[in-house]
């Protein structure tokens, strides 16, 4: 069965150092998505991406967030500058976009220390 | 706006009873529902969903849940629980077409005690 990959599993980083997490997309699907986790509390909605630009995105998205798709099978988020509070689990997740269930990644879990 | 709430935070169940997790939404048009389960530690698995037509659907893992429009809910049920079942579930709700997101309940959290 296809599925969406995330690299890395987990990543520690200092704070204020920029961060890539990578997601590779089931192959046909369409539409992008990052999701967020933070310990203990609800899966939220960051950013979806279709036809290589930003459909909508949450007002957690600010500058310091950033997604692309550098080539025909990646999907990236980058947040310039970690924060304490950016420490969560990370969720890439693709659809078709027709009305079937989004797939998700095993995520990444980002430490900031 | 779209919302979801779980109202059970934690539910404790011994293992062999059966299981009903609660959901509502509120949402203005007709929803795709979703039901996802999460081991500790690990990501999100679709254990059943729930676009139109047959208001009880099957899931994998012996789950189904039921649709109910004029209590906006859907619950999620395991006649038999196995330890293995213990895990935290989250409940979505989103159109599902054109892109659009999901937007997630805050999640029960299954204890499965032998």
């Amino acid at each position: 069965e296809p599925e969406v990959t995330q690299t890395p599993s987990h990543q520690v980083t200092q704070m204020g150092q920029e961060v890539i997490l990578r997601c590779v997309p089931i192959s046909n699907h369409l539409y992008f998505y990052w999701y967020r986790q933070i310990l203990g509390q609800k899966v939220e909605f960051l950013v979806s991406f279709y036809n290589n630009e930003i459909s909508e995105k949450s007002e957690i998205f600010d500058d310091q967030f950033s997604v692309e798709r550098p080539d025909g099978s990646n999907f990236t988020l980058k947040i310039r500058s970690t924060k304490l509070e950016d420490s969560a689990m990370y969720f890439c997740a693709s659809t078709t976009g027709e009305g079937t269930e989004a797939f998700f990644g095993q995520g990444t879990r980002l430490t900031v220390v | 706006a779209q919302s979801v709430t779980q109202p059970d935070i934690h539910i404790t169940v011994s293992e062999g009873a059966s299981l009903e997790l609660r959901c509502n939404y509120s949402y203005g048009a007709t929803p795709y529902l979703f039901w996802y389960v999460q081991s500790p530690g690990q990501g999100l698995q679709l254990l059943l969903k729930y676009f139109s037509g047959d208001t009880l659907v099957q899931g994998i893992k012996g789950f189904e849940a039921e649709f109910k429009r004029s209590q906006s809910s859907f619950n999620l049920r395991k006649p038999s629980v196995h330890w293995s079942d213990a895990a935290e579930y989250f409940c979505a709700v989103g159109p599902m077409e054109y892109g659009n997101k999901l937007v997630f309940g805050a999640g029960t959290i299954l204890r499965v005690k032998s």
